[in-house]
């Protein structure tokens, strides 16, 4: 069965220093979605992609965060400078395409921020 | 934007008894709400899902119903058993599976 991979699964940084999560969504999906989890919390949805265009990232601090999807497949995740309340899990899903019911989650990349 | 609030925050019941998870929505305007769960150390997967155009959805022991006029939603989970163990969480959305507003979540145990 395909599934969304993502890495590192586990991140350890310092405070100010650049981290980066990379998404490879399941093959044919055309919506790339980032959520962050904080711990007890529900996903938050950072920003969207179709195909390569960003549709959504009114809710990404774009500040510290930014997203690409350069060729609509795989897509990258960073943060400079990283803050203390940026730990957190990061997931990225995947879907069909743009409205469609099902989000399929990947494992998540845990950063830790100290 | 959408707001969803999700009760209780931690659910215990005996196996083999029911669990009822309830979700209040804000933007009337939402069609689409799914129910994932999430194990500790997995991904969130989906369990179910309803569109406004349906009051209840069901799925061998689970089930979903939506009170659109009062704008809230519920899981049902019936004979429940130790896999049920997990975090579930209500989310809301006006076009399916974009821009879904997440509840916090709700810790499910399950005691033998």
């Amino acid at each position: 069965e395909a599934e969304v991979a993502q890495s590192p699964r586990y991140k350890i940084t310092e405070k100010s220093q650049a981290v980066a999560f990379w998404c490879d969504p399941i093959s044919g999906h055309a919506t790339l979605y980032w959520y962050r989890q904080i711990l007890g919390q529900g996903p938050e949805l950072l920003v969207q992609f179709q195909d390569e265009s960003v549709v959504d990232d009114s809710q990404l601090p774009k500040d510290r965060f930014s997203a690409e999807r350069l060729k609509g497949v795989d897509s990258t995740l960073k943060i400079q400078p990283a803050e203390l309340g940026d730990s957190a899990m990061y997931l990225c899903a995947s879907s069909r395409t743009f409205g469609t019911g099902e989000l399929f989650f990947g494992e998540g990349s845990r950063l830790t921020v100290l | 934007g959408e707001n969803v609030e999700q009760h209780p925050s931690t659910l215990s019941v005996q196996e083999g008894d029911s669990a009822v998870i309830k979700c209040t929505y804000s933007d009337s305007a939402s069609n689409y709400f799914p129910w994932y769960k999430q194990e500790l150390g997995k991904r969130p997967q989906l369990i179910i899902d309803i569109r406004s155009n349906v009051g209840e959805k069901k799925d061998q022991r689970i089930a979903v119903t939506l009170n659109k006029t009062a704008k809230h939603f519920s899981l049902h989970i019936t004979e429940t058993q130790p896999e049920d163990s997990a975090v579930y969480f209500c989310a809301a959305s006006l076009r399916g599976a974009d821009g879904l507003t997440f509840g916090k979540g709700t810790h499910l145990i399950i005691q033998p």
